[in-house]
């Protein structure tokens, strides 16, 4: 196990409506990066934070939008859901910054159902 | 095109058998490839990391980057039923880039 939490496990949702996903990153990791999984996909990088500061960003709509709150858990909010954002969404942790490897350690994902 | 190409398999083979994985890439400036191990309903797991081109060995696994060719390659030797999972190639531009890069993975499955 990794340290990295996710929550909740599952959610459905309907088309239109925000969610709001979790994420508790590993202990003394100052570094958070979200990515989307659709089904029989490699995950997709949607953006990182930094400090509380947003540090790279993919090819996502601002829709998509994120929080890193001091003690560096995280939020991935999307608003106006789609059918296409039903996906595994996975937060990573790690500790750039550093001379480490930057190595991303992932959770265990939210998996998003959109109807 | 994608930035980075992986064969989706599946591919199955015998326990006891080396297993050979590969991924093709577009981007030149990619210095950093990984690969993950993801198994059914979890988050990717880091299996291997390397930098620039060579070979690193740990344990049962090789890792192999050929930056000439654009081409890398994840060998199991000696392989369990307990490597059947899906295998994700990944690749970034700098130690602290933020964005990694994923192939579409390949799932292995080992038969006892």
């Amino acid at each position: 196990e990794t340290g990295v939490t996710q929550s909740p496990t599952h959610l459905i949702k309907t088309r239109g409506q925000q969610v709001t996903l979790r994420c508790s990153s590993q202990s003394g990791h100052n570094t958070v990066s979200w990515y989307q999984q659709a089904l029989g996909q490699g995950p997709q990088f949607i953006f990182q934070y930094y400090r509380e500061e947003e540090n790279g960003r993919g090819n996502f709509p601002p829709r998509f939008s994120g929080l890193q709150f001091p003690n560096y858990s995280s939020e991935l909010n999307v608003n106006a859901l789609e059918l296409d954002d039903s996906a595994l969404y996975l937060c990573a942790s790690s500790t750039a910054g550093t001379e480490s490897t930057d190595t991303q350690y992932f959770g265990p994902g939210t998996r998003l159902t959109v109807l | 095109q994608k930035e980075v190409e992986q064969d989706p398999g599946p591919l199955s083979v015998p326990e006891g058998a080396i297993v050979s994985l590969n991924c093709t890439y577009s981007n030149s400036a990619f210095q950093y490839f990984m690969w993950y191990r993801q198994y059914s309903r979890k988050g990717p797991e880091l299996l291997m990391y390397t930098y620039s081109s060579g070979n690193k060995e740990d344990g049962r696994f090789t890792a192999q980057v050929d930056k000439s060719s654009k081409y890398i390659s994840l060998f199991i030797r000696d392989s369990q039923p307990s490597d059947s999972a899906t295998y994700l190639c990944a690749m970034k531009r700098g130690s602290s880039a933020s964005k990694i890069i994923f192939g579409s993975g390949t799932r292995l499955s080992i038969r006892p």
